[in-house]
């Protein structure tokens, strides 16, 4: 079946523009988890929605930093006003549930580089 | 201090060597690890769950002592390809799924 997708794979933008990535997880997971790795880095946890509803966004760097994930399945990144420092790949998981573990499938993630 | 961490090589050995990983968490409330695989420029990837009796896959063996919050793996006959980073990950306290991923060992299994 398919797995997490995100788009685009690529991104290159200038300090101070916004952009917007974007995480199709399997279907059916209601979990769904935004991390962000820098290089040489391990991954970093920014946010995880349970359905619509985010339920811990205590990964988040700033304001800066906010996502949605509107009918529980499709979710957006968004980063406003870009900054040097943004520059990491930016990976998206998903689960079937999370009372208990169950593991998580990563999406092959977007590069971001800002100039 | 992070709350993952690992050596983070580079770990060089012949095809055939026996290699070992060790890891250290900070939070003692932590209930359930991992060891992930990361090929480069890929996505990480679930290569085992770490049990308090140790768990053995193949010629992959985790091993957990929580009264030292220690995590080890140790791979046996590597093979070329075994060359990847291995991250040391713990399950958050905090119930919501997100894991804490350590900086991850590079490994390069040569022949």
């Amino acid at each position: 079946g398919a797995g997490v997708s995100q788009t685009p794979s690529n991104k290159v933008t200038e300090k101070g523009k916004y952009v917007e990535l974007r995480c199709d997880p399997i279907s059916g997971h209601t979990a769904l988890y935004w991390y962000r790795q820098s290089l040489g880095q391990g991954p970093e946890f920014l946010i995880y929605f349970q359905g619509t509803g985010a339920a811990d966004d205590s990964g988040l760097p700033n304001d800066r930093f906010f996502a949605v994930r509107p009918e529980g399945s499709v979710s957006t990144l968004k980063i406003q006003r870009t900054e040097r420092g943004d520059s990491a790949v930016y990976l998206c998981a998903s689960s079937g549930q999370v009372s208990s573990y169950n593991e998580q499938f990563f999406g092959p993630g977007t590069r971001l580089t800002v100039l | 201090r992070k709350e993952v961490e690992q050596d983070p090589g580079p770990f060089n050995v012949p095809e055939g060597a026996t290699v070992a990983f060790n890891c250290t968490y900070s939070n003692s409330a932590s209930q359930s690890f991992f060891w992930y695989r990361q090929d480069c420029r890929k996505e990480p990837k679930l290569l085992m769950s770490v049990y308090s009796s140790g768990n053995e896959d193949g010629r992959f063996t985790a091993q957990l002592n929580r009264a030292s919050q220690y995590i080890s793996l140790l791979i046996r006959d590597s093979k070329l390809s075994d060359s990847a980073t291995y991250l040391c990950v713990v399950l958050g306290a905090s119930n919501t799924g997100k894991l804490i991923f350590g900086q991850g060992t590079t490994l390069q299994v040569k022949p």
